[in-house]
C-alpha cells in the first residue's frame, strides 16, 4: 500500500514571496491533516478535511495560509506571503476508522526555509 | 482539549525495557491515548492506541490505570534504532471534528 506523498521534499524561499505544498493522500482516507513542525517541537495541527469539506482550521494563519482539498481527495497548502518564523516542516497526514482503531499515516514532510 | 506532560527526554540501554509515563490529568470520558514515535526527517508514526487497561501488539503495552489520568508506554527491549522522539496524544477520535494535539514529547535516546 502506497504511504502518503508530499512534495517538494524542501523549499527555500525569501519571505513576502509564496509557496504551495502538495499531498497525496492514500487512496481510500477521508481524512487529511495538514501539521506545522517547528523544529524541537511537536507538530501543530493547522487545517483538518473530512473528505473536500473542513473539519477545523481554527489554528490556520488565515491572513496568509490557505488549503484546499479538491474532489477529496489531493490537497494543496498555500503561504502567501510567506514570514521568517513560517520555516518548519509541513507535514500532511491521512486517516480511516478501522474498528476500534483510529490512526493518522504521516508524509515525510516538507521543509520550508524562510530567508 | 486534554492537555499531556511527559517527561522531556530519557536515556537508556539495549536491551532494557522503557516505560514512559504521560499525564493527562483532565481526560475526558471519550477520549482514547495514542502514542507516536517519529524519527529525525520523517513523519511521526503510529505506535499504540487505548481507551483503559492494558493494550499490547507486536512493538509496545499500554498501561492505562483506572482513572485514567496517566498511561504509560511500555518499550520491551530496546535497541538502537528506537531512539527517537515519542509523543502522547489523548483526544476523541471518534468525533471527526476533535483536534489531536501533540505535546514536545519524550526524546528517547538508547546507548549501546
Amino acid at each position: 500500500e502506497a504511504g502518503v506523498a508530499q512534495s517538494p521534499r524542501y523549499k527555500i524561499i525569501e519571505k513576502r514571496q509564496s509557496v504551495a505544498f502538495w499531498c497525496n493522500p492514500i487512496s481510500g482516507h477521508a481524512t487529511l491533516y495538514w501539521y506545522q513542525q517547528i523544529l524541537g517541537q511537536g507538530p501543530k495541527l493547522l487545517i483538518q478535511f473530512q473528505n473536500n469539506g473542513v473539519v477545523d482550521d481554527s489554528q490556520l494563519p488565515k491572513d496568509r495560509f490557505s488549503a484546499e482539498r479538491l474532489k477529496g481527495v489531493d490537497s494543496t497548502l498555500k503561504i502567501q506571503p510567506a514570514k521568517l518564523e513560517d520555516s518548519a516542516v509541513y507535514l500532511c497526514a491521512s486517516s480511516f476508522s478501522s474498528g476500534s482503531t483510529y490512526e493518522q499515516y504521516f508524509g515525510p514532510g516538507t521543509r520550508l526555509t524562510v530567508t | 482539549l486534554a492537555k499531556t506532560t511527559q517527561p522531556i527526554s530519557m536515556d537508556s540501554y539495549e536491551g532494557q525495557e522503557v516505560n514512559i509515563t504521560c499525564s493527562h490529568n483532565n481526560i475526558a470520558t471519550n477520549d482514547y491515548i495514542t502514542w507516536y514515535q517519529q524519527f529525525p526527517s520523517q513523519g511521526p508514526r503510529f505506535i499504540i492506541q487505548g481507551y483503559k487497561t492494558k493494550v499490547t501488539n507486536e512493538v509496545a503495552s499500554l498501561f492505562i490505570p483506572a482513572d485514567r489520568k496517566s498511561s504509560t508506554l511500555s518499550l520491551p527491549r530496546v535497541s538502537l534504532s528506537d531512539t527517537a522522539v515519542y509523543y502522547c496524544l489523548v483526544g476523541d477520535i471518534i468525533n471527526a471534528g476533535n483536534m489531536l494535539t501533540f505535546g514536545g514529547g519524550t526524546r528517547l535516546m538508547v546507548k549501546p
